[in-house]
């Protein structure tokens, strides 16, 4: 099945540790993104990749870390330094063009205790 | 940048009743993209709409591009349609690359 996985599902980290969460994709997309959620807020833009070995901040990178060694795959670390991890994160996918869409991942959920 | 402005915030329907959602858009817009969300999060698109109207079922959207908008409809909502519905645009000079607005949650009551 072609689709986005994320990892883990749910993810409890204590005040002062580094986390990474998963995301991979086998839809063969350029393009990958992570999204930040908190409740009854929109989704905000972390970072996104539009090639291997590249990827620029979005809009609250501050606290958080990507890779991109392969196409397929887009870890995002949470960092110690991120003041309010606590969220729902969600990574995306999808083409170059700009009437292209996203495909989202299922998403992890992060609790700081 | 661009803003994204989502009407109403809340919406409590009956099953059966029928719903419209609004999008308005400071800027002009190349991609314009509605999406939902169910209870558990999983985001699922459902228009690439940058113009024009469009259905699909028992949805449809309608941009109006000249005034900046955009219409989300659901007829005979279902609980099913229950979740947040999310309009996206383009941002400027970054293909590919969405603004969000903050969502409209649905909720359908049977």
């Amino acid at each position: 099945d072609g689709g986005i996985t994320q990892s883990p599902k749910y993810l409890f980290r204590k005040e002062g540790q580094n986390v990474t969460l998963s995301c991979e994709q086998n839809l063969n997309h350029d393009a990958m993104y992570w999204y930040r959620q908190d409740p009854g807020q929109g989704l905000r833009l972390i970072y996104y990749s539009q090639i291997v070995n590249d990827f620029q901040k979005g809009d609250i990178a501050e606290g958080y870390s990507v890779s991109r060694e392969k196409k397929e795959s887009f870890p995002l670390t949470v960092t110690s330094a991120q003041k309010n991890p606590t969220a729902f994160y969600l990574c995306a996918s999808g083409g170059l063009r700009i009437t292209d869409t996203q495909y989202f991942g299922p998403g992890t959920r992060l609790t700081v205790l | 940048g661009i803003q994204v402005e989502q009407s109403p915030p809340d919406l409590i329907l009956q099953e059966g009743a029928n719903s419209t959602l609004r999008c308005n858009f400071s800027d002009s817009v190349n991609n314009l993209q509605w999406f939902h969300q169910n209870p558990w999060g999983q985001l699922i698109n459902l228009f690439y709409i940058p113009s024009g109207t469009k259905q699909n079922g028992r949805l449809s959207a309608t941009t109006v591009a000249t005034e900046r908008y955009s219409l989300l409809y659901i007829s005979s909502s279902q609980t099913t349609d229950s979740g947040v519905y999310f309009c996206a645009v383009d941002r400027r000079g970054s293909q590919g690359n969405l603004i969000f607005g903050k969502g409209t949650k649905l909720s359908v009551k049977p």
